[in-house]
C-alpha cells in the first residue's frame, strides 16, 4: 500500500463544474497536508495547505480533511479550462519540520 | 525578488559522465529538497537537508549526492553510478517556522543521457 494514494484518473469535468480530488494516506500520525497544481512540463505550484480537521477555502479552492478517516480533498468550484493539471497531494507527519510524502497525482481536463 | 533558481533548465549527459545541478534560494528557508520526476509519474525524493552541513538520503539517493555548505545553496550530483539518469529534477524549500514546513519549487532542470 502506498503511504499516500490519489485517484489515478484522468478527471474530465464540464467548465463551470465542480471538481472533486480525493486523497488518502497511511500514517495516522500524518499533522500536515497539502495539495499542488502542476501544469504539463512546469513545476509543482502550492495551492493550499491544511493542519486541522475540517474545510479551508480559498477562492473557488476549498480543502477538506478528516484525521479519523484518513483523506484529504480537493474541491475546485466554477472549473476552468485554466485549471486543467496534474493535482499533487502531499503529506507530512509533522507540522515543523521533516520532509514530505507525495500521490502520483490527478489529472483533471475542463472541458469548454 | 525572492524565489528559487535551478540551472541549467536543459543538460545532456553522456553514459559514465558526472553532471552537477544547482539549486539556490533567497527566500532564507532552512529546508531544501531534491525530487526527481519521471513522466507521467510523481515526485520521488532523492535527498534532503534541514540544516546546513547536514542532509539526509531521501527514497532513492542510490547514484546520486548533494552538499549544504550555505544555507541558499543545495547542489545536486548525478553519478555515472545513476543508471536510469533521464528525468526532471525538481529542488524545493520549505521555512519550519510559524508551524508551517510549504514547500516552494524551482522550475527544474531536465536531465537527458545521450
Amino acid at each position: 500500500q502506498k503511504e499516500v494514494e490519489q485517484n489515478s484518473g484522468p478527471l474530465s469535468v464540464p467548465e463551470g463544474a465542480i471538481a472533486s480530488l480525493n486523497c488518502t494516506y497511511s500514517d495516522r500520525v500524518s499533522q500536515s497536508f497539502f495539495w499542488y497544481r502542476q501544469y504539463s512540463g512546469k513545476s509543482p505550484e502550492l495551492i493550499m495547505s491544511i493542519y486541522s480537521n475540517g474545510d479551508k477555502e480559498d477562492g473557488r479552492f476549498t480543502a477538506q480533511l478528516n484525521k479519523a478517516s484518513q483523506y484529504v480533498s480537493l474541491l475546485i468550484r466554477d472549473s476552468q479550462p485554466s485549471d486543467s493539471a496534474t493535482y499533487l497531494c502531499a503529506v507530512n507527519r509533522e507540522t515543523n519540520a521533516g520532509k514530505s510524502t507525495f500521490g502520483d497525482g490527478t489529472t483533471l481536463t475542463v472541458k469548454p | 525578488d525572492g524565489g528559487i533558481t535551478q540551472s541549467p533548465k536543459y543538460l545532456f549527459r553522456k553514459e559514465g559522465q558526472n553532471v552537477t545541478l544547482s539549486c539556490e534560494q533567497n527566500l532564507n528557508h532552512d529546508a531544501m529538497y531534491w525530487y526527481r520526476q519521471d513522466p507521467g509519474q510523481g515526485l520521488r525524493l532523492i535527498y534532503y537537508s534541514q540544516i546546513v552541513n547536514d542532509f539526509q538520503k531521501g527514497d532513492i539517493a542510490e547514484g546520486y549526492s548533494v552538499s549544504r555548505e550555505k544555507k541558499e545553496s543545495f547542489p545536486l550530483t548525478v553519478t555515472s553510478a545513476q543508471k536510469n539518469p533521464t528525468a526532471f529534477y525538481l529542488c524545493a524549500s520549505s521555512s519550519f517556522r510559524e508551524g508551517l514546513n510549504e514547500q516552494f519549487f524551482g522550475p527544474g532542470t531536465r536531465l537527458t543521457v545521450l
